[in-house]
């Protein structure tokens, strides 16, 4: 099956910095990968997604690309802000039609400082 | 967002007392899904389902069962509570490539 790896937190960064939080999976053919977000005292909030290969998600400022040959899906942003302050979550899934099952990496946890 | 409500949101329940968290919603969507989360495994899929009374294991079923018999209610249940339960447990729903999280609701077991 499916497992995600990610990288651990917290990952704390200064207003306006560059971030990148790294995310690797193993998967059985090609799955389609996901991030994330869950502010405090919330559910998660889809972020981005990415189904093929070479393709790249974005939102909000967010960046990110389904790398095949290294299995990578590393977040990025070129600069945070205090509002970014959130955990993390990769995701990977063997799209079924219409159904998804999920499977997560544990979360990074990003504090962002003024 | 998406129609989804959780009740209760926070319990206190003793060990070897039933459980039954609720998930409600308006989107008239096919799939739902209960999760758990806990430090240092992310999210875990406990069941799912794909239709009316149409349900499936997910990888953590143990100790905890589902029940769909309207569209819109996807019920967990726990039969006999354990200290191990206690989690924040998330429902979530889909009808194609995107789920959406309902609020969650911390469980404890003392």
């Amino acid at each position: 099956g499916n497992s995600v790896t990610q990288m651990e937190g917290p990952v704390t960064l200064s207003e306006e910095a560059f971030l990148t939080i790294n995310c690797t999976y193993t998967a059985t053919g090609y799955p389609s990968l996901f991030w994330y977000v869950q502010y405090p005292g919330e559910g998660l909030q889809l972020l981005l997604k990415a189904t093929k290969a070479d393709d790249k998600g974005s939102n909000k400022g967010f960046e990110a690309t389904y790398r095949k040959e290294t299995t990578s899906f590393h977040l990025e942003k070129g600069s945070v802000q205090v509002s970014d302050s959130a955990v993390y979550f990769c995701a990977a899934s063997r799209v079924y039609t219409g159904f998804q099952k999920l499977v997560f990496g544990t979360g990074t946890r990003l504090l962002v400082s003024p | 967002d998406a129609g989804i409500t959780q009740s209760p949101r926070h319990k206190v329940t003793e060990t070897g007392t039933p459980v039954t968290l609720r998930c409600h919603q308006t989107e008239n969507h096919r799939y739902m899904y209960w999760y758990r989360q806990d430090p240092g495994h992310g999210l875990r899929l406990i069941h799912y389902s794909y239709g009316v009374k149409d349900t499936d294991k997910g990888e953590v079923s143990d100790g905890y069962s589902v029940s769909r018999s309207k569209t819109e209610d996807f019920l967990l249940t726990l039969e006999s509570a354990t200290s191990s339960q206690t989690s924040v447990y998330f429902c979530a729903i889909s009808d194609t490539y995107e789920q959406y999280f309902g609020p969650g609701t911390r469980l404890t077991v003392t």
